[in-house]
């Protein structure tokens, strides 16, 4: 059974820090990966999706690693701002689902 | 741009009761998933849905739920006999294919007493 573990829990940083998140798994099986926003009380927003063939995926101030064979993805945003204060969540996707990892919920200081 | 959409946003039922969610996936869609989300834990899959199919479900998708697509636009999963442990926040998702971006709703928020 895929086990998705995401450390750290909880990060505070300054405005203008840059934010890493990791994502790691234990089966290296997998088709993709994809990092998801969450907000409090509200549904998930996709931020990136990456192949398994892929190392990594940009999109703005965002940036995703995928190291299949060490089981492990980093999400990288750049300069943070208040804004980016929300759980980011890393799911691992197989045949048919996603796997989910707890979440590191992040707080941008003003 | 298209987006997943649920309803309703929140339910309350008694224990016993049936419920039933709906879901509006994106319309090019061919690929239909339920997730939850107990408070304060992981976002958990419970079943995966192609071809008027289940393609694969969870040990927690047991006998009590079941899903269905009655139409060319509605998803639904129902629950037959909710329990207090049903009580979680249940997403909805897309997608164009398998192993594609998955694309989820805001989520109906289930509340069993």
């Amino acid at each position: 059974k895929q086990e998705v573990t995401q450390i750290p829990a909880a990060l505070s940083v300054p405005e203008g820090e840059n934010l890493v998140l990791n994502c790691s798994f234990t089966d290296s099986a997998i088709y993709n990966l994809q990092w998801f926003r969450q907000d409090p009380g509200k549904g998930l927003t996709s931020l990136l999706l990456i192949q398994s063939s892929q190392r990594e995926q940009t999109s703005g101030r965002l940036n995703a690693s995928l190291d299949k064979s060490s089981g492990r993805s980093t999400l990288y945003i750049a300069a943070s701002q208040p804004g980016d204060s929300a759980t980011y969540l890393c799911a691992v996707g197989d045949d048919y689902k996603l796997s989910f990892g707890a979440g590191t919920t992040v707080t941008v200081r003003a | 741009e298209p987006e997943v959409t649920q309803t309703p946003s929140h339910q309350v039922t008694q224990m016993g009761q049936e419920v039933i969610l709906r879901c509006v996936p994106i319309s090019n869609h061919l690929y239909f998933y339920w997730y939850r989300q107990i408070l304060g834990q992981k976002v958990e899959f419970l079943v995966s849905f192609y071809n008027n199919e289940i393609s694969e479900k969870s040990e927690i998708f047991d006998d009590q739920f079941s899903v269905e697509r009655p139409d060319g636009s509605n998803f639904t999963l129902k629950i037959r006999s909710t329990k207090l442990e049903d009580s979680a926040m249940y997403f909805c998702a897309s997608s164009k294919e398998r192993q594609y971006e998955q694309y989820f709703g805001p989520g109906t928020r289930l509340t069993v007493t």
